[in-house]
C-alpha cells in the first residue's frame, strides 16, 4: 500500500472551533488531494495541490483552507467548524494527474457538534 | 465538466460474473476511464484503467466501445469480498491542464451467498 497516513483518525469538536487535519505521505508524489465523503454524495474534492505551496480549489472548497509547505505534508484547515462539515475526510496522492490513479489514505472521521 | 452515470446499486450471487456499465457521453479525446473500488470505512482503491477497446488485469476487465461514450467493468466470478462501491471516473482537465477527478456516487454492489 502507498505510504499515506492521516491524523487524527477520529475527532469530535464543537461548532466554531478551528480544526486541522494532516495528511502525510512517504511516496514523494507531487499531487495531493483532500476529499470529503457524505452519504448520498460520494466523494467530493475540496482542495488539491500540485506542488509545494501550489494549491487550488475543488468543487466544495468553501469553509476550508489548505497548506503545503513540504512535499510530504498537506494540511486541511476548517477555520470555524460547522455541523455541515461533519464528514469523513480522505486524503489522496498521485504521481501524475494524467492517468487518474490516486492512492487514498485511511480517512478521518470528523464530527462537529 | 465530464460526468459519468452509473447504476446506484446491483445485486449478484456468488460465482457469477458482474458487469457494471458507466456512461460518459461528454468524454474528451484525452480522457482515460478509471474504476475504483471502495469498501466500508476505507478509502477508494484503484482497480483498472483504459482508453479504448479492452483492458484486463488480475482483478477485472474493462470494455470500452469505439465511441468511448460508455464503459463496462467486468468482475469475473464474484465472491462476498467483492461487496463494495464501484466508481467510474473520467478525467476533468481544468484550465491549468490539471486532471481533477469527479467520483460521483458510484454503484453499490451486493454479493449474495
Amino acid at each position: 500500500d502507498a505510504g499515506i497516513t492521516q491524523s487524527p483518525r477520529h475527532k469530535v469538536t464543537e461548532t466554531g472551533t478551528p480544526v486541522t487535519l494532516r495528511c502525510h505521505q512517504t511516496e514523494n508524489h507531487r499531487y495531493m488531494y483532500w476529499y470529503r465523503q457524505d452519504p448520498g454524495h460520494g466523494l467530493r474534492l475540496i482542495h488539491y495541490s500540485y506542488g509545494v505551496k501550489d494549491t487550488d480549489k475543488g468543487e466544495v472548497s468553501d469553509g476550508y483552507s489548505v497548506s503545503r509547505s513540504k512535499t510530504e505534508d498537506f494540511l486541511l484547515t476548517l477555520e470555524s467548524a460547522t455541523s455541515s462539515q461533519t464528514s469523513v475526510y480522505f486524503c489522496a496522492i498521485s504521481a501524475d494527474t494524467s492517468y487518474n490513479e490516486q492512492f487514498f489514505g485511511p480517512g478521518t472521521r470528523l464530527t462537529v457538534l | 465538466l465530464a460526468k459519468t452515470t452509473q447504476p446506484i446499486s446491483m445485486d449478484s450471487y456468488e460465482g457469477q460474473e458482474v458487469n457494471i456499465t458507466c456512461s460518459h457521453n461528454n468524454i474528451a479525446t484525452n480522457d482515460y476511464i478509471t474504476w475504483y473500488q471502495q469498501f466500508p470505512s476505507q478509502g477508494p482503491r484503484f482497480i483498472i484503467q483504459g482508453y479504448k477497446t479492452k483492458v484486463t488485469n488480475e482483478v477485472a476487465s474493462l470494455f470500452i466501445p469505439a465511441d468511448r461514450k460508455s464503459s463496462t467493468l467486468s468482475l469475473p466470478r464474484v465472491s462476498l469480498s467483492d461487496t463494495a462501491v464501484y466508481y467510474c471516473l473520467v478525467g476533468d482537465e481544468d484550465s491549468g491542464g490539471y486532471q481533477k477527478v469527479t467520483f460521483g456516487t458510484g454503484t453499490k454492489l451486493q454479493v449474495i451467498p
